[in-house]
Formats: C-alpha cells, structure tokens, sequence
C-alpha cells in the first residue's frame, strides 16, 4: 500500500535552515512525489515536484529558498534562511493507481 | 494568474445536498484535470474526486464513490462536485486544485469552501 509519512512537527530558528522528512513505503522508493505549503486559514500552495534522484522542479514564484533532495524512500524539503512565513504545514503528496493522490499526515514547522 | 475560486459551501443536515463549484481562470480550462480535496478540521489532506479535461473521465475516492459526482463546463470554466447523502464525516474544507498536464498532482490550489454536516 503506497503510503507517506512525515513527522507531526518540526521546528527551527529564524533565519535557520531546517530539513523536513517525507517516507516512501516499502516498494515505492523510487516514486517522485510533491511538496505543498499550507499557511494558517489558508489554501495549500504547491512548492515543488522533487524526483527519487533528488532532482526537482519549482512552482511559479517559488523562492530559490526553497530546494528538495532526495535518499532511498527519504523524500526532503530543505528551507533556508528561515522567514516567519515560513511557519506552516508542509504536506508530501504522490500518486498512483486506484486512489488518484496521496497524501502525507503533514508536519507542521515552527518557526522559532 | 491562475486563479481558482470555490463557492456553494454551508450547512447542511446529514442526509442532505450540497453543489460545489469552482470557477476558474488564467489557464486554457479544458486542457486539464481538475480535482477537489478536502480538510476535516484539525486534519490533514484527502483527494476527494478528479475530473478529465473533457469531462468524459472521473475517478473518485471510495469514501465518497457513489454519493459525490463531479462534472465540469467547459464554456463556463467552472467544475463541480454533487455531493450527496451527506454524513458529518465529510465536514470539511474542500478545495478545487488544477491538475499538472499529466495528472499526477496539483500545481494550483483553491481558498477552499466550507461544508459542515450537522443536525
């Protein structure tokens, strides 16, 4: 069964970097997957597509803050230069047959 | 500007009706896929129903397979999602999302409408 997992929190200081962590389940390592940025009482905002060899691609505005990589069934969204608006849920999503999309449980970061 | 704006939500008792709809704009509409999603409160994401660029094709998640049917018009650029036999479970945010060309996932989000199912 294609799941994702991610960490129920993370938190990092202004100014920082913090690595946030999204787990493929076993026998889809090699899946592609995307991450998404949801702001308090907002809608989500796509970030990236982030491939299994850690290449990725940006959505329109995306700063270059913003990067991915990638090991094994590790999927990760890197943040630097940690700002406040910065502080919100990040979901990992990917996709496959029978359920269109999937998605991760979310992390939600604190930006301290 | 891609914009996508969802309306039609509110409270409605369990059993009931609702129309959603999502209008949108700054993108060729009948190009792509068009997907809802939705948030129960405190909670995390979950695809709900996908509709094709023509609107021929439509999936669904098997918690609303045979209750929700979405449809799109493509004159009015504008997707929908019949949901029916409403249960207080499917109290959620529920957000339109533009499909990427291939399918795969979302590269523009909704503000999302609020649907609550309560007696």
């Amino acid at each position: 069964q294609l799941v994702l997992t991610q960490p129920p929190s993370a938190s990092a200081s202004l100014g920082a970097s913090v690595k946030l962590t999204c787990t493929l389940s076993s026998g889809h390592s090699n899946y592609a997957i995307t991450w998404h940025q949801q702001q308090a009482e907002m809608g989500p905002r796509y970030l990236m597509k982030l491939n299994s060899d850690g290449s990725h691609s940006k959505g329109d505005g995306i700063p270059d803050r913003f990067s991915g990589s990638s090991s094994g069934a590790e999927r990760y969204l890197v943040i630097s230069s940690l700002q406040s608006e910065d502080e919100a849920d990040y979901y990992c999503q990917t996709w496959g047959t029978g359920i269109l999309w999937v998605f991760g449980g979310g992390t939600k970061l604190t930006v301290l | 500007e891609v914009q996508l704006l969802e309306s039609g939500g509110g409270l409605v008792q369990p059993g009931g009706s609702l129309r959603l709809s999502c209008a949108a704009s700054g993108f060729t509409f009948s190009t792509y896929g068009m997907s809802w999603v939705r948030q129960a409160p405190g909670k995390g994401l979950e695809w709900v129903s996908e509709v094709g660029g023509a609107g021929d094709s439509t999936r669904y998640a098997d918690s609303v397979k045979g209750r929700f049917i979405v449809s799109r018009d493509n004159f009015k650029n504008t997707v929908y999602l019949q949901m029916n036999g409403l249960r207080a479970d499917d109290t959620a945010i529920y957000y339109c999302a533009k499909d990427v060309g291939t399918g795969n996932y979302p590269d523009y989000w909704g503000q999302g409408t609020l649907v609550t199912v309560s007696s």
